[in-house]
């Protein structure tokens, strides 16, 4: 149990859905992200919010939309996703302010498009 | 443009011998690095780290040699064991919040 806890654990969803990854964590940290693996490649950074505040958007594509409402939530919404988005989306987060934070990170959601 | 590599997808390693993987970068400005270990259907969990002021740093089977001038950073793990069959990544950080991860490594210790 790392303390960051990602809902659901396995998606399928068709290309015209509309779908909402949650995730949420217990550690008391100032940053969450949200990750993208696919096979063979490596992690993907997609968004960074620190204290609530999106920092970084690492040119993911209109179709995700992230949300932070507080420092402990952080949804991924979705829709109009493609096959191409097949992947495993893990959700991070990491206490910053003494410059050398780890990740920790969630289960991850696995996420298939048809 | 990857700035952090890991360039043997796989490794097999017989169970008490030690595992050694490896890891290159290309930034200079990278100044703290870390080690994940994943496995199947788990999100990655932190294992080792260690900052650029550093050579060495060690965690009882877990030992992180970083040598700056050859951007190259190695995991080493004595002696293996069947538990730590996983996917190993390797992590760069610039500062604050930026991590790079290299496409991991697959480890399988063979008892």
């Amino acid at each position: 149990e790392t303390g960051v806890t990602q809902t659901p654990r396995h998606l399928v969803m068709g290309m015209t859905n509309k779908k909402s990854l949650k995730c949420e964590q217990h550690l008391g940290h100032n940053a969450m992200y949200w990750y993208k693996q696919s096979a063979k490649k490596p992690l993907e950074l997609m968004f960074v919010y620190n204290f609530k505040e999106q920092t970084e958007n690492n040119s993911v594509p209109s179709r995700f939309s992230p949300e932070c409402p507080n420092s402990s939530h952080l949804f991924l919404h979705l829709h109009t996703l493609q096959p191409e988005d097949s992947a495993l989306y893990l959700c991070a987060s990491s206490q910053n302010d003494r410059g050398q934070g780890k990740l920790f990170f969630g289960s991850g959601t696995q996420l298939s498009v048809l | 443009d990857q700035q952090v590599k890991q360039n043997s997808p796989s490794l097999s390693v017989q169970e008490g011998r030690i595992s050694i993987l490896n890891c290159d970068y290309t930034n200079s400005m990278f100044d703290y690095f870390l080690w994940y270990k994943k496995y199947p259907a788990e999100g990655p969990t932190f294992l080792i780290s260690i900052s650029s002021i550093k050579d060495k740093n060690e965690d009882g089977r877990f030992t992180v040699f970083l040598n700056k001038s050859a951007k190259h950073l190695s995991l080493h793990i004595v002696p293996s064991q069947p538990g730590d069959s996983a996917v190993y990544f390797c992590a760069a950080v610039v500062t604050g919040n930026q991590f790079y991860f290299g496409t991991g490594t697959s480890l399988t210790v063979i008892p």
